[in-house]
């Protein structure tokens, strides 16, 4: 069984420039997550899913920051515009709603320049 | 608000040796899970351990073991017989129960181990 997909694994862009991450579940978990892991530090969630519904997004920053899980399968986390204290890497992961099952991705590592 | 300590940045253990490493949290709640993750180079978050917080008993995964002291709010990790692959960044975490609207993971700031041969 295939874990939780993350893509690109690495990305570098511009400051003032969008840019977006995509995250697969694992088949059959409705709760889904997104993480900002800071370098040298632990990850701290921004936002969660159970099925389609943000559940949780106290974290996110909505000035910039949006994401969106149609289907409620497949999630898009954007960024726009990025700023240089965004580059961190970006950790999706996904569980059973009990909670059951947390598998995370390998995540994606923005740099800002 | 939940908080997970360690205070440890970085740790380092003679291969075969054993090492521990500290965590402690900071809850209200009677009932959670702690967890011991490990990350690799790879970035990947592995499960090493984890412990239900109703259960006295100290959880056990082969070479690792964990010392869970709920009143002192304290849950080390126990690496038996180190390896050169348990090298990592290793972090502590805190989840609520489902019943409790569990799902979020609280990270403490993770210690760095190395493994000498």
């Amino acid at each position: 069984e295939a874990g939780v997909v993350q893509s690109p694994r690495y990305k570098i862009i511009e400051k003032k420039q969008p840019v977006a991450f995509w995250c697969n579940p694992i088949s059959g978990h409705n709760t889904l997550y997104w993480y900002l892991q800071n370098l040298g530090q632990g990850p701290e969630l921004l936002i969660r899913y159970e099925n389609e519904e943000a559940v949780d997004d106290s974290q996110l920053p909505k000035d910039r920051f949006s994401a969106e899980r149609l289907k409620g399968v497949d999630s898009t986390l954007k960024i726009q515009p990025a700023e240089l204290g965004d580059s961190a890497v970006y950790l999706c992961a996904s569980s059973q709603r009990t909670g059951e099952g947390y598998t995370f991705g390998s995540g994606t590592r923005l740099t800002v320049v | 608000a939940q908080t997970v300590t360690q205070s440890q940045p970085e740790m380092s253990v003679q291969e075969a040796e054993t090492v521990t490493l500290s965590c402690t949290y900071d809850t209200s709640e009677s009932d959670y899970y702690l967890f011991w993750y490990k990350q690799p180079p790879s970035r990947q978050m592995i499960l090493v351990i984890r412990q239900e917080a109703y259960k006295q008993q100290n959880a056990t995964e082969n070479r690792f073991s964990v010392n869970f002291q709920k009143a002192a709010k304290s849950f080390s990790l126990k690496i038996s017989d180190s390896q050169l692959g348990d090298a990592a960044m290793y972090f502590c975490a805190y989840r609520k129960t489902f019943y409790n609207q569990g799902g979020k993971l609280i990270f403490g700031q993770g210690t760095e181990l190395s493994v000498k041969p």
